[in-house]
């Protein structure tokens, strides 16, 4: 599997704008970029995933760049509930099984 | 729509022991993935069941089986447990194999004294 390498942590303050990278330099042609956090004392929950353009849902914005070698996770108005760990996760199209290699993650801490 | 469930939420074994952690998917989903989740570690896959058949494992020795049943709940059997058996185990459904989302629950606490 592809890897990716991501800070160990990160801060915010509330309400404002939370960029968080990674970087996946070995990554695939068929490497869909998923993007998880789990918050404390939960599992996993998906946010958002793309394959080469910059995608956008209720939850975030994904960024990705032009050569595909990294991407940015957009939070656009951090609340103290995003205060999770996100994983930035490669998954090749059509792999046979589902799964999902995780990394350690960036702790993102959001100050009120 | 009722989500990922797991039972029980924590549990207490000692060396040796066996132990069985269940599973039920969310509403129509077919597909089940079993990972193990370390403190202040990301999770690790040990397998997927898709249609009652196991269908992928990640590098976990045969004394963790797994079920899936005709309703599609699953278990994971952990046999001769081990002090570094000590995690969070965490099951995750999707609609089919391989589709881009999986639906994780809030997972087994699971102590091995």
């Amino acid at each position: 599997d592809a890897k990716t390498t991501q800070p160990n942590s990160m801060e915010s303050n509330e309400e404002e704008p939370v960029h968080l990278p990674c970087n996946h330099s070995t990554i695939s042609g068929t490497d869909y970029i998923h993007w998880y956090r789990q918050l404390p004392s939960q599992g996993p929950e998906y946010v958002i995933h793309g394959l080469t353009s910059n995608v956008n849902n209720r939850m975030a914005s994904l960024a990705i760049a032009e050569d595909r070698k990294s991407s940015t996770l957009i939070l656009h108005r951090a609340t103290l509930r995003d205060a999770a760990v996100y994983y930035c996760i490669l998954r090749s199209r059509g792999t046979s099984y589902g799964k999902l290699t995780f990394g350690q993650g960036t702790i993102l801490t959001v100050h009120p | 729509e009722t989500g990922v469930t797991q039972s029980p939420t924590h549990l207490i074994k000692t060396r040796g022991q066996q132990v069985t952690l269940r599973c039920s998917s969310q509403s129509g989903h077919n597909t089940v993935s079993w990972y193990q989740q370390a403190l202040g570690q990301g999770p690790q896959f040990i397998f997927q069941y898709y249609r009652e058949e196991e269908n992928g494992r990640g590098n976990f020795p045969p004394r963790f089986s797994g079920l899936q049943f005709p309703n599609y709940s699953s278990e994971l059997n952990v046999n001769a447990l081990e002090l570094d058996d000590s995690a969070l185990y965490l099951c995750a459904s999707s609609l089919e194999l391989a589709k881009e989302t999986q639906y994780f629950g809030p997972g087994t606490r699971l102590l091995v004294l």
